[in-house]
């Protein structure tokens, strides 16, 4: 079975409307995280926003957020008032945290394309 | 402020070829990661790395291997190239320990692979 799963393959968007990325994970561990990354089109990998599953609040980071449902599996990224910069790859990705080495499970991404 | 730098950025192998790829990280941190991301699909862990001498496979293992005598780097040999290992590598390191749950990875910027 996938743990991370991202179902939408591409997204267009508005400039200055808001986008959700969905993500949905399967673990058995009670303790892990889970981490948003962008991949713009040079290639590089850029951390945007983190979750803890013990976090009573969502997390918030400028203009990313997480709409964290725990029991839902669920931690879909909100990107509010887009950017032409924001298009890129958007990935998912989790820390089993009782699993050797912080490993990262990336789910297979979600390509925005942002219009102006 | 390097990071996570990676050499080389690109290179071209014949199937059957050797080489290995060097990873240097400058933020003292204990784990390292190898990943390669084929088109369009999210990162896979090849090898990890607790502690320099130590490594581990990840999910991704077979026709890889990765040597870490210093704690500042992590190389990633292939022995005997294959097409199918034309890909995007690549490199990130972490924290450790309990306190360190919630950082993210810093990826280097990758290495373009192709094996012809």
């Amino acid at each position: 079975a996938q743990k991370i799963t991202q179902t939408q393959p591409g997204m267009f968007v508005q400039e200055k409307e808001a986008v959700t990325l969905d993500c949905t994970y399967d673990t058995s561990d009670p303790s892990y995280g889970l981490f948003w990354y962008k991949q713009p089109s040079s290639g590089e990998m850029i951390f945007l926003i983190y979750q803890g599953s013990y976090d009573q609040q969502n997390a918030t980071e400028g203009r990313y957020s997480l709409n964290f449902q725990k029991a839902r599996k669920s931690a879909n990224l909100v990107i509010s008032a887009s950017q032409l910069g924001d298009s890129a790859m958007y990935f998912c990705a989790m820390r089993e945290n009782r699993a050797a080495g912080n490993k990262l499970t990336f789910g297979g991404g979600t390509r925005v394309l942002v219009k102006p | 402020n390097a990071g996570v730098t990676q050499t080389p950025k690109f290179r071209v192998l014949k199937t059957g070829q050797s080489m290995t790829l060097l990873c240097a990280q400058d933020m003292n941190h204990e784990y390292m990661y190898w990943y390669r991301q084929d088109p369009g699909m999210g990162l896979r862990l090849i090898h990890y790395s607790v502690g320099e001498g130590t490594t581990a496979k990840g999910e991704v293992p077979d026709g890889y291997n990765v040597s870490r005598l210093k704690k500042q780097n992590f190389l990633l040999g292939l022995e005997s190239a294959a097409p199918s290992q034309t890909s995007v590598y690549f490199c990130a390191s972490s924290s450790s320990g309990l306190l360190a749950s919630n950082q993210p990875q810093h990826f280097g910027d990758g290495t373009r692979l192709s094996i012809l």
